[in-house]
This record gives C-alpha cells, sequence and structure tokens, in this order.
C-alpha cells in the first residue's frame, strides 16, 4: 500500500543539540513533499516544501530538508534546536498519480529540553 | 497567515444528537479538505471538494456528510454521533492544482462524544 513513513514518534533533545527526523514515502511518479509543523495549540502550518529543482530546502527558523529520489526520502534537519521548536512534525506527500491529494505520516512529536 | 476559521473549538455532546462543524475560508480557495487527526496517527482524509457544489469522500471511511453551497464555506455534518466519532477534525484549503501548492490548515475542532 502507498504510505508515508515516518520513523521516530517521539524525539527528545536538549538544545543545541542537531535534529533530524526521517520521512519515507512509497508514492511513484511526481511527488510534491512537505513537512508541516504544529506548535502546541496552534494550527498546523508550513515548514517547508520541494516539488523541484535543488532537492535540498530550506524552511522557515533554519529548518531544511533533502528529497532523495533513489532512497524515496525527504527527511528533516535542523543544526541546533531550541526550545521553541518543541513540535509535532509532519511529513506530506502530495501525488500527481492519486489525484494531487495530501497524504501524511503519523507525526513525530519533538521535545526539546532547555 | 491562514484565514480559515473553524467553530467550535471544542465540542462535547452525547450519543445521538447531530451535530455540524463549521468551517470558512477567505481565501477564495477552490479546494477545500476535512481531516480527522488521532494522537500518534497520521491524519486521515475524510472529505474535499475541488469547487461549490462538488464533494468527494476521501480514503478513510466516514458516517460525516459535507457541502459545499459557497466557495468559502465547507460545513461537516454528524447525523447522529456516537462515541467512535470522538477525534480531532481539522480542515483546510488549498488553491488549487497548482505546482507546489500549501494547505491551509484551521485550528481544528476537538469532538467528544459521551
Amino acid at each position: 500500500a502507498q504510505s508515508v513513513s515516518q520513523h521516530n514518534h517521539h524525539v527528545i533533545l536538549s538544545e543545541a543539540a542537531s535534529l533530524e527526523l526521517g520521512c519515507n514515502y512509497s508514492y511513484g511518479g511526481t511527488v510534491n513533499l512537505f513537512w508541516y509543523v504544529q506548535y502546541p495549540g496552534q494550527h498546523l502550518q508550513l515548514l517547508l516544501k520541494y516539488f523541484s529543482g535543488d532537492p535540498l530546502v530550506k524552511g522557515i527558523k533554519g529548518f531544511e530538508a533533502e528529497f532523495i529520489k533513489s532512497k524515496f526520502s525527504f527527511n528533516l534537519r535542523k543544526p541546533s534546536v531550541q526550545w521553541s521548536d518543541t513540535a509535532e512534525y509532519f511529513c506530506a506527500v502530495n501525488a500527481r498519480n492519486t489525484g494531487n491529494q495530501f497524504y501524511f505520516g503519523t507525526g513525530t512529536s519533538l521535545t526539546v529540553i532547555p | 497567515e491562514a484565514d480559515i476559521y473553524q467553530t467550535p473549538r471544542y465540542l462535547v455532546i452525547g450519543t445521538g444528537k447531530k451535530i455540524t462543524l463549521e468551517c470558512s475560508q477567505t481565501m477564495g480557495h477552490d479546494k477545500m479538505y476535512w481531516y480527522q487527526q488521532d494522537p500518534g496517527m497520521e491524519l486521515h482524509l475524510i472529505h474535499y471538494s475541488y469547487g461549490v457544489n462538488s464533494t468527494e469522500k476521501g480514503d478513510l471511511s466516514s458516517e460525516s456528510t459535507v457541502s459545499r453551497i459557497r466557495t468559502e464555506h465547507f460545513p461537516l455534518t454528524l447525523e447522529s454521533a456516537r462515541p467512535s466519532h470522538t477525534s480531532q477534525y481539522l480542515c483546510a484549503s488549498s488553491e488549487g492544482d497548482r505546482v507546489g501548492e500549501k494547505l491551509f490548515f484551521g485550528s481544528g475542532t476537538q469532538l467528544s462524544v459521551l
């Protein structure tokens, strides 16, 4: 079955630690890839997206993600996390061969300890 | 940034009641969506619309119904609520089929059915 997999369900880091959250998808063809973030008590918002061009994309608040087509992956990274990065992170895929619908992973809960 | 509004923010009701969750957007977006989100689970698409008078069921079977009489309004109705309907319901919209389109989310409605 086609899916979006996020490998880490809960991550706890100290401030200034580096972050990498895994995301793999199984949709074929042309895909657009997204990371959404949901801060406590807030709505989901776009962190960054990839649809073409440079596979290394930069988003808000120092986040970046790398699209590796051969690995069907779109991992999220940040060199040095802050307490304010505590949130739920969702990887999403928008695939042309599935009617342009958005499919989400199960989310990763990140807790950053001051 | 998001101009998409959901009401109520929280709702606690008894079994068998009819409820309508409201969703409105002021961005003139053609596509609107309803997702169901449970803790530790991916967002599941339950309904979507391509525009006025267009409604489609998503991947997750749902006993709810939707309507799209106006571009800005996409309400979701449960004719007879049950405890199994307890969940967070997220409304979203997007501009259409442009490359790299992103979803704009509302703040969600947390529904509890007793």
